[in-house]
């Protein structure tokens, strides 16, 4: 696509459901990239993945948050048993390389609401 | 660990003002540095970067010098429009971090006619 695609772009959802955000990036954008931006914490690294591979998951709050890409392509991140301190916006980006300096392209981010 | 720190907004201007946002981090290793903004209603932009030491970064009439002297990497533009009002983050990346950013906490610039 044009740009990097994220859905849903709001959610609200009950404090211990699950939820499943989707990223799709750039086409051919081998690094995929998950942030999230709330009022207190500001923007935050989350995980990032190298192909289908994520060597990074420093970011990941707690063992509640996992993420997966498949094909190199989409990638999903799962929130189980939501917290109202999830309450955040997500964001996805992509960059066709690794290589410190590379543009990362953002997504307009999912809006999460748990209440 | 790697951090940004930026001034706290938010900061209002009248239009042709001089705008200057600070921005110092800290870093383990030799970062590159960027500048994202975030216009209301829009997703992260990149707006500039700088991958070396005394490199000048531009872009739309913002400029931003990589000055490893002072760790800094203040944003400025001499003459502000209306449009100009956004969110802005800077940001350091490392090549060894896989190229993740790390972010300040952003700056709200608003600019009045």
């Amino acid at each position: 696509g044009a740009g990097v695609s994220q859905s849903p772009s709001n959610k609200v959802t009950e404090k211990g459901k699950d939820v499943e955000l989707r990223c799709d990036p750039i086409s051919g954008h081998t690094a995929l990239y998950w942030y999230r931006q709330s009022l207190g914490q500001g923007l935050e690294f989350l995980i990032y993945f190298q192909g289908n591979s994520a060597p990074d998951k420093s970011g990941l709050p707690s063992d509640r948050f996992s993420a997966e890409r498949t094909g190199g392509s989409v990638s999903t991140l799962t929130i189980q048993r939501t917290q109202q301190e999830d309450s955040a916006v997500y964001l996805c980006a992509s960059s066709y390389s690794l290589l410190t300096a590379t543009e990362a392209f953002f997504g307009q981010g999912t809006r999460l609401t748990v209440v | 660990g790697n951090s940004v720190t930026q001034m706290e907004g938010p900061v209002t201007l009248s239009e042709e003002a001089f705008l200057t946002i600070n921005c110092t981090y800290t870093a383990t290793g030799y970062p590159s540095l960027f500048w994202y903004v975030q216009y209301p209603g829009e997703g992260l932009q990149l707006l500039l970067k700088a991958t070396k030491a005394d490199d000048k970064g531009s872009n739309k009439g913002f400029e931003a010098t990589y000055r490893k002297e002072t760790t800094s990497f203040h944003l400025e533009k001499g003459s502000v429009q209306v449009s100009d009002s956004a969110v802005y983050f800077c940001a350091l990346s490392e090549g060894a971090a896989g190229n993740k950013l790390t972010f300040g906490g952003g700056t709200r610039v608003l600019v009045k006619p």
